[in-house]
């Protein structure tokens, strides 16, 4: 168990639509990543957030969006979906602004239908 | 250049032997390169890391081997178990301002026979 937990573990939704995952950090850790596992894209680094401020940002689509929470709780908000956006969302997390070890959660399973 | 190639893409190995996964990057400012390790239907592991003023770092049976000069790296699993069936995964990051984005290899998926 990494720490990092995430919810919901499955979700099944249909084109058009709009959900949200959650991910609450480690205990102490101050960085949140998301990344985007798929068969065909491989892990995809999305968004990273550090003490509730964006810190970097990937091939994020815009449709994606994220925020951290003074909590240090994060969403990742996924509108619009398309068939392709079915994939494993995972959330990520460190002590520092990057360069040390990631921690990551057990990953969210999307489907859309 | 912000590529991490990782080969083979599968791989069998028998109970007891080696089993090897190379990477190879181009990005010089890469600094940090860990290797995951995951099983189906969880999220990756940290198995080790290194960074490249090493050339090499042992873990138990995992070694990484590090050549900064032909910007390749290695992960080594010595012995290998049948619970080491698993997708192994090589990373890289660069500090500093571009955060601490893993930029991953494409997965080696390997398969220890008893």
């Amino acid at each position: 168990d990494s720490g990092v937990t995430q919810t919901p573990k499955h979700l099944i939704t249909a084109t058009g639509q709009r959900v949200t995952l959650r991910c609450s950090p480690r205990s102490g850790d101050l960085s949140v990543y998301w990344y985007q596992q798929s068969l065909d894209q491989g892990l995809q680094f999305l968004i990273q957030y550090y003490n509730g401020e964006e810190r970097a940002k990937g091939n994020i689509l815009e449709r994606f969006s994220a925020q951290q929470f003074p909590d240090l709780h994060s969403e990742l908000n996924l509108s619009s979906l398309e068939l392709g956006d079915s994939a494993l969302y995972f959330c990520a997390s460190s002590t520092g602004q990057g360069g040390e070890t990631q921690y990551f959660g057990p990953g969210t399973r999307l489907l859309v239908l | 250049q912000q590529q991490v190639k990782q080969s083979p893409q599968s791989l069998i190995v028998q109970k007891g032997g080696i089993s090897i996964i190379n990477c190879a990057y181009e990005n010089t400012a890469f600094d940090y390169f860990p290797w995951y390790q995951q099983f189906p239907g969880k999220g990756p592991a940290l198995l080790i890391a290194i960074r490249p003023d090493v050339s090499e770092k042992k873990e138990g049976r995992f070694t990484i081997s590090f050549n900064k000069s032909a910007k390749q790296f290695s992960l080594h699993i010595m012995d290998s178990q049948p619970g080491d069936s698993a997708t192994y995964f090589c990373a890289a990051s660069i500090p500093g301002n571009q955060g601490g984005k893993l930029i991953f290899g494409q997965g080696t998926e390997l398969s220890v026979k008893p």
